[in-house]
């Protein structure tokens, strides 16, 4: 099992252009968490998505984020415009139906923005 | 407010020595504590789940405790690879409210 992949793993773009994250669970789980973490905050919840519908986006900061789940293998999320205070690593987790339990953690994205 | 608060922010300790973690919580309608064990550069990786106060759960040099304010991590003799930052979280309503983590150091 390649567990879950994020894409890319480093992003560095200026202020103002549009960022998209990309996400792809793993096979067979059908709920999908996009956080974000900082030193300052630690580890957030943005949005999370049970079978591909979004349940709670309390999280997202403003509308310059939005997140999408088209389909069961795949999620984005996209910060426009991108400002310096987005920089921070960007996680997507899935997680089976039949459990509370693990969370199944990606590699992150580390995104900077000048 | 539902808070998860972490102590101490960090923790070194020589190779042995064991120590304790503390994670305090207020969380609404908490539906189990969770720990995670984060490396520099990855993802969290779950440790353990515990749904109720007396609970315990092991694994390897970790145990986890619950009460009904509070949870524990217990490192015993503890090696340099369990250096790293452990993270627990409240979970309420399908998501997760995480502390700000520990950031353990096991020196030789």
């Amino acid at each position: 099992d390649a567990g879950v992949i994020q894409s890319p793993r480093h992003e560095v773009t200026e202020m103002g252009q549009e960022v998209t994250l990309r996400c792809k669970p793993i096979s067979g789980h059908n709920s999908l968490f996009w956080y974000r973490q900082t030193m300052m905050r630690g580890l957030e919840l943005l949005i999370y998505f049970n079978n591909n519908v979004p349940i709670d986006d309390s999280g997202m900061p403003e509308d310059r984020f939005s997140a999408k789940m088209p389909n069961a293998s795949f999620s984005t999320l996209k910060i426009q415009p991108s400002e310096p205070r987005d920089s921070a690593v960007y996680f997507c987790a899935s997680l089976s139906g039949g459990s509370y339990n693990e969370q199944f953690f990606g590699p992150g994205t580390r995104l900077t923005v000048l | 407010e539902d808070q998860v608060t972490q102590s101490p922010e960090a923790l070194r300790l020589q190779e042995g020595e064991s120590s304790s973690l503390n994670c305090s919580y207020t969380v609404s309608g908490l539906r189990g504590l969770f720990w995670y064990r984060q490396d520099p550069g990855k993802g969290p990786e779950f440790l353990f789940t515990l749904y109720s106060a007396g609970e315990e759960k092991e694994k390897e040099r970790l145990k986890a405790t619950l009460t009904k304010k509070e949870s524990f991590l217990h490192i015993t003799a503890p090696k340099p690879e369990d250096s790293a930052t452990y993270l627990c979280a409240g979970h309420q309503g399908g998501k997760l409210i995480f502390g700000q983590g520990t950031e353990l150091s096991v020196k030789p």
